[in-house]
């Protein structure tokens, strides 16, 4: 099973909202990873988690941030986003941080600003 | 500078038509360089894992091959439903867990 699996799929938020993007794997993968991907072009990194701890963060905006609960669940909790920020939010996992291994992806949550 | 960039931007082929899609690298120590297949409005979907120059992978009508500057994906007598983009990506010995993505290829392969 290299299933990862993203929820919502589709969201709609206005700008003064707070809401949630989750991921899930049970694959036993170590490193977790949120990525944006904007109309054709390739996803863009935003965060990593290693061990559930965060180790790279891509100069994000602070009204992204992640969560790491535990080995199997990764959140992104938005705020305050902007319209630009509309894109589709994928999270991905890899069995190692240490390891030169394929990461996974979900589908993917389509997130729209309003 | 890690980069990663894919030709051509965009392919259209005829059923049957075969091709190579080009994949080249500049990065610091390769660790492992990754092809996947995206469908539009969808997360992409792992294709091959290759390590070292003159690695070959193959499933159905694809096979990817490396060399120490840049890879191919060949696509053998392609169908409508290989209509995809597809993505290649690296991971760079520079100590972090980053996967570096170039700007993908979208093909459309015609009935």
């Amino acid at each position: 099973d290299t299933e990862v699996t993203q929820t919502p799929k589709h969201l709609v938020m206005g700008m003064t909202n707070k809401k949630s993007l989750k991921c899930e794997q049970h694959m036993g993968h170590r490193a977790m990873y949120w990525y944006k991907q904007k109309a054709k072009k390739p996803p863009e990194l935003m965060f990593v988690y290693s061990y559930e701890k965060l180790s790279i963060n891509e100069s994000v905006p602070s009204r992204f941030s992640p969560e790491c609960p535990n080995s199997s669940l990764l959140n992104l909790h938005l705020h305050a986003l902007q319209p630009e920020d509309s894109a589709l939010y994928l999270c991905a996992s890899s069995q190692d941080p240490g390891m030169n291994t394929e990461a996974f992806f979900g589908q993917g949550t389509r997130l729209t600003v309003v | 500078e890690d980069q990663v960039t894919q030709s051509p931007e965009a392919l259209r082929l005829q059923e049957g038509e075969s091709s190579s899609l080009n994949c080249s690298y500049t990065v610091s120590g390769l660790r492992g360089l990754f092809w996947y297949r995206q469908d539009p409005g969808k997360g992409p979907e792992f294709l091959f894992t290759l390590y070292s120059a003159g690695e070959e992978k193959e499933k159905e009508r694809l096979k990817a091959t490396l060399t120490k500057k840049e890879s191919f994906l060949h696509i053998t007598a392609p169908k409508p439903e290989d209509s995809a983009t597809y993505l290649c990506a690296v991971q760079a010995a520079s100590g972090t867990y980053k996967y570096i993505f170039g700007t993908g290829t979208r093909l459309k392969v015609l009935a």
